[in-house]
Order: structure tokens, then sequence, then C-alpha cells
């Protein structure tokens, strides 16, 4: 069975920075891409980051370039998000998700929990 | 970046009954498209892939259908779970974006 648990959301000051965890299990983890779709209270879903089932590749939304870092360790079968000059409009949900590859992109056949990050002075 | 727009944003529905939720890409997404249902408070889950293709374990209630840029998900007799917010994404073109969701609600 798939699984996927998120871990790390907490509530952050404006400017300061966190770091998210996946830790999934039951799939071949090196072999998928993997990726971080966000929801803020009330929001649809945005994309806001993938990586490669090697590691070697990595995708970000406008809203994120720059300031988040998406990372895994195959060794240990997790992904991060490594986030910094967070802004109040950061504050959502942060699922992560298993891609499958089509078509050179990915849809999201398996979700996390998901982890609640709120940026707020 | 693709646009996808929904409708409508909410639509209300008598258990029993059909819904037909609408997505159009702002550009053609060829048949790269997938639908989520999200019941409040729960994570989404995969119904559609591949504007037509269900999901394993999805109930045949639920189709798709579409290419280009119109795509539809159909929802016949609905059932109390299937009350819940529906989300269309491309898939075809860098980056994957989402529709802002349907509401479907008890009418």
């Amino acid at each position: 069975e798939v699984q996927l648990l998120e871990s790390g959301g907490d509530l952050v000051q404006p400017g300061g920075s966190l770091r998210l965890s996946c830790a999934a299990s039951g799939f071949s983890f090196n072999n998928y891409a993997v990726t971080w779709v966000r929801q803020a209270p009330g929001k649809g879903l945005e994309w806001v980051a993938t990586i490669t089932g090697s590691g070697s590749d990595t995708y970000y939304a406008d809203s994120a370039q720059g300031r988040f870092t998406i990372s895994r360790d195959n060794s240990k079968n997790t992904l991060f998000l490594q986030m910094s000059s967070l802004r109040v409009e950061d504050t959502a949900m942060y699922y992560c998700t298993k891609c499958v590859q089509a078509s050179g992109w990915c849809y999201f056949d398996y979700w996390g929990q998901g982890t609640l990050l709120t940026v707020s002075s | 970046e693709i646009v996808m727009t929904q409708s409508p944003a909410t639509l209300s529905v008598s258990p029993g009954e059909g819904a037909t939720l609408s997505c159009r890409a702002s550009q053609s997404v060829s048949a790269y498209v997938a639908w989520y249902q999200q019941k409040p408070g729960q994570v989404p889950k995969l119904l559609i892939y591949e504007a037509s293709t269900r999901a394993t374990g999805i109930p045949t209630r639920f189709s798709g259908i579409g290419s280009g840029t119109e795509f539809t998900l159909t929802i016949t007799s609905l059932q109390s779970e299937d009350f819940a917010v529906y989300y269309c994404q491309q898939y075809n073109r860098w980056p994957p974006t989402f529709g802002q969701g349907t509401k479907v609600e008890i009418k």
C-alpha cells in the first residue's frame, strides 16, 4: 500500500524558514517523480515543485522559484521541501504527491494527508 | 501557463440525479487531463486520468470525456458520498495547472 506521510508544518513568522518532509512507502520511491502541491485555506490546489526520481531535475512554480528547494533522499525514501523567505501567502496545507508521468508531465495518483504551514506574525 | 477554467463554480443536485462538470483549457492539452475529488476535510483523490480513464477503484458512475480544450466529468445517480469539490488538472505542458474547482452540493 502506497503511503505518504508529511511532517514539519508549523507556525512561522514572515521571512522565516522551514523544512517539510515526506516519508514514502509502498512503492519503488527512486523510480518516481514526486511533487509538492499546496492548498491555501478555503482555496484550490496549486502545484509547487517536482523532483524527478533520481533527483537530477527539479521544477518550481514561479511562486516558489528562488525561495523553495525540493530535494529527496532515496536511501531513506524521503522527500523534502526547504522553504525560506516565507510570506503570509505561503500559508497552506502542503501535500506530498506521487507522480505518474505521461506526456512529459504528471498527474498525481497518491496524496499524503498534508502538513500545515502557517505564516503569521 | 495553461489556465484551466471550471464551470459551474457550484452545482446543486439532488441525490440520485446526475451531474455534468466542465473544464476548459486555455490551449490544447490533448487528452492529458485528470480529475480529482476532494471531500470536506479530506485529501484530494484521483478519479480520472487521460481525460477518460477511471483510476483504480473508482465507481463506473464517474466518467470523463474530452480532448483539446474541452473536458467533461459526468457523475450519474449521485450518491451521498459524491458531494464534494472536483478539480481538473492538465499535465500536457509545464507547469501543471489545476482548475479552481466545482463544488457539488446537495439540493
